[in-house]
């Protein structure tokens, strides 16, 4: 199993620009997560999703969309990037009952 | 609303010293889950171990041990004989709910470690 896959693993963009993060899990797993991590910072919650078609809030969800149409995947959507959101991105995946994640290794993103 | 507190911003250490990185949380919930991540300087979590609210036996694992404290509502580590491959920043998380619920995870701010020779 690959666990849990992100792409791209870096990225820049400029203000206004838009982008999606991808998330992909192989474990079948029901519930994803999606977190961001400013510099010196623990992680933040953005969205998460318990099944294909179901997604809600998480603690920090403005400026970001999310759509699960699989359960395999749950991108990341960035409308009108703003440096506010540098930061590293984390998806992360886990079975509905065990609290117990699995994280992706994290994208990079720079909005100057 | 959860909460989670790491007070120990930066510890640094000489290696084979013991050290004890402290968790305090908050939570309303009866049953949660407490967890503790590393970060080493590459960037990626590394779980450690995952504690419920029912399970407050202490537990070892190699050089690493867990104080589950429910009356102090504290979860701190401790590693013994620290090594230089121990220096990462570490994490200590909340996820409020039983099972079947979705786990969102409060994390702490993080304590670095620095193990020097």
């Amino acid at each position: 199993n690959a666990g849990v896959t992100q792409t791209p693993k870096f990225r820049i963009l400029k203000i206004g620009q838009s982008m999606t993060l991808q998330c992909t899990q192989d474990m079948n797993h029901n519930y994803m997560y999606w977190y961001r991590q400013d510099p010196g910072m623990g992680l933040k919650l953005i969205y998460y999703s318990v099944g294909a078609g179901i997604t809600d809030k998480g603690e920090v969800p403005n400026g970001y969309n999310v759509s699960r149409s699989t359960t395999e995947d749950f991108p990341l959507r960035l409308e009108l990037a703003a440096p506010s959101q540098t930061s590293v991105y984390f998806c992360a995946s886990s079975y509905p009952d065990s609290h117990e994640q699995y994280f992706g290794p994290g994208t990079r993103l720079t909005v100057t | 609303a959860q909460k989670v507190t790491q007070a120990q911003t930066e510890i640094s250490v000489v290696e084979k010293e013991d050290v004890t990185l402290d968790c305090v949380y908050e939570t309303r919930d009866t049953t949660y889950y407490l967890f503790w991540y590393k970060q080493p300087p590459s960037g990626e979590l590394v779980f450690l171990i995952r504690r419920n609210s029912f399970d407050e036996q202490n537990e070892i694992s190699g050089r690493y041990s867990w104080n589950f404290q429910k009356s102090t509502s504290s979860f701190n580590f401790t590693i013994t004989a620290s090594q230089v491959v121990d220096s990462a920043v570490y994490f200590c998380a909340l996820s409020g709910g039983g099972t079947g619920t979705a786990s969102k995870l409060t994390f702490g701010t993080g304590t670095r470690l620095q193990v020097t020779l």
